[in-house]
């Protein structure tokens, strides 16, 4: 059990444009849910975090209006790179965090994004 | 594929030891290895990213090291702290961005 998945796990597309990224607990109800990035040779970095059904809190220097999140239910949330660039391509994994483990993680197998 | 292993899972030290955590993997074809530190709820914090060619880094009193042949790494914590309390993790990068983690070292540190 404890299945994170991803959709889509590759995706390239055109600067200017607008992506979102799918993370799903297939399993279990995820109370918290994390996004990461990681771009190549460093790494892995916390991006956000998100409650269900409350604004997601936001790393320092991470941009709440470019990186869109949404936690709508127990077992999903998105993100959306809006007006994507260049700069945005990297890998992003999401994780989900266990309603009652609280220190257990869940990680999804990631996607990544190339703006061209 | 590539497994991952973190010895020991829970781990208790008064305060001011020097500590050792540690992490091997299968597969000794990696890109990188990196520890993370996690609080209970909180998302992970990345401590030390070791790349494959380099044997060691260090940050404050952390210190990593890697034996890719052996498939091992340490986290070696100097001089604890209570504040060092939390699960550390470590994982490793493999191709395309795979990303495989270890089961963690929950770390108590005693005043």
């Amino acid at each position: 059990g404890a299945v994170v998945s991803q959709h889509p796990s590759w995706v390239i597309c055109k600067s200017g444009t607008s992506v979102k990224i799918e993370c799903r607990s297939l399993d279990f109800q995820a109370t918290t849910m994390f996004w990461y990035r990681q771009f190549p040779k460093q790494s892995l970095m916390l991006m956000a975090t998100s409650n269900e059904g409350s604004k997601a809190t936001y790393e320092q220097g991470v941009e709440k209006d470019k990186f869109l999140i949404n936690h709508a239910s127990l077992t999903l949330s998105t993100l959306t790179v809006t007006s994507a660039h260049p700069e945005d391509s990297s890998f992003y994994i999401c994780s989900a965090g266990r309603q009652g483990y609280q220190e257990t993680q869940y990680f999804g197998p990631g996607t990544r994004l190339l703006v061209l | 594929k590539q497994e991952v292993t973190q010895i020991p899972a829970a781990l208790s030290v008064p305060e001011g030891e020097n500590l050792v955590l540690n992490c091997s993997f299968t597969d000794s074809a990696i890109y990188n290895l990196q520890w993370f530190r996690q609080d209970p709820g909180k998302g992970l914090t990345s401590l030390l990213l070791i790349q494959s060619s380099q044997r060691e880094q260090t940050s404050g009193r952390l210190n990593a090291s890697l034996d890719k042949s052996s498939g091992r790494s340490t986290l070696y914590i100097a001089a604890s702290q209570p504040g060092d309390s939390a699960t550390y993790l470590c994982a490793v990068e493999t191709g395309a961005n795979n990303l495989f983690f270890g089961t963690g070292t929950r770390l108590t540190v005693i005043p």
